[in-house]
């Protein structure tokens, strides 16, 4: 399979643990996003990579988060000390930036988190 | 500030009938717009990109109409089947910045036998 793929994809945790995720891209894809989805809403952008550069973060991207990719290849977002509220669901996205703009995302399966 | 909106949260209709969904959006000059489908515990899947200076794309039995001046896009599926039967997204793209991605928040379709 050479969609994107995350890991974990489901994960339930106490409120005030740590969490990490992870997500493979597309391999020849050079940017890499994070979205986070809750019900009956569509994605809300989180942050994107472009290579192992990270460009833009949102506002929503509070200091508890933090995204990485280090090698320019996958990438993991860490939420400390959990809230309720941050249940959802991440989406990883990757892309091919070639020049043209931002075309179409290749989205991943999600990881469905629940804060108790 | 940036809004979008999709015409209904669900829209039901019979197998066979053209479906067509709505996306409105203000004070936002995108570069492009995007339809996407999206399944219960899935990940969004992408299905059409339309340009600002493109009027219609077709693609099988979806086409997408972009009007910059009433700032819509109509999302169609012609000869429906209950298999079409997903949320769809529609989606902003702005010209230089990731960040400028703003998604909808769905319509969910269903399309009955």
């Amino acid at each position: 399979d050479t969609g994107v793929s995350q890991d974990p994809r489901h994960k339930i945790t106490k409120r005030g643990q740590n969490v990490t995720f992870r997500c493979d891209p597309i391999s020849e894809h050079n940017r890499l996003y994070w979205y986070r989805q809750t019900l009956g809403q569509g994605p809300e952008f989180l942050t994107y990579f472009q290579n192992e550069a990270q460009l833009e973060k949102s506002r929503l991207l509070s200091d508890r988060f933090s995204a990485e990719r280090p090698k320019g290849s996958f990438s993991t977002l860490e939420i400390q000390r959990t809230e309720q509220g941050d249940s959802a669901m991440y989406l990883c996205a990757s892309s091919l930036e070639g020049g043209q703009g931002v075309l179409e995302q290749y989205f991943g399966p999600g990881t469905r988190l629940t804060v108790t | 500030s940036q809004k979008i909106e999709q015409n209904s949260e669900a829209l039901n209709i019979q197998e066979g009938k053209t479906a067509t969904l709505t996306c409105n959006y203000t004070n936002y000059s995108p570069a492009y717009l995007q339809w996407y489908r999206q399944d219960p515990g899935r990940g969004p899947v992408f299905l059409l990109l339309i340009r600002e200076n493109e009027k219609e794309k077709r693609k099988e039995r979806l086409k997408v109409t972009f009007d910059t001046t009433l700032k819509q896009s109509l999302f169609h599926i012609t000869a429906s089947q209950p298999a079409d039967s997903a949320t769809y997204l529609c989606a902003l793209v702005g010209y230089s910045s990731a960040s400028k991605i703003i998604f909808g928040s769905g319509t969910r379709l269903s399309i009955r036998p």
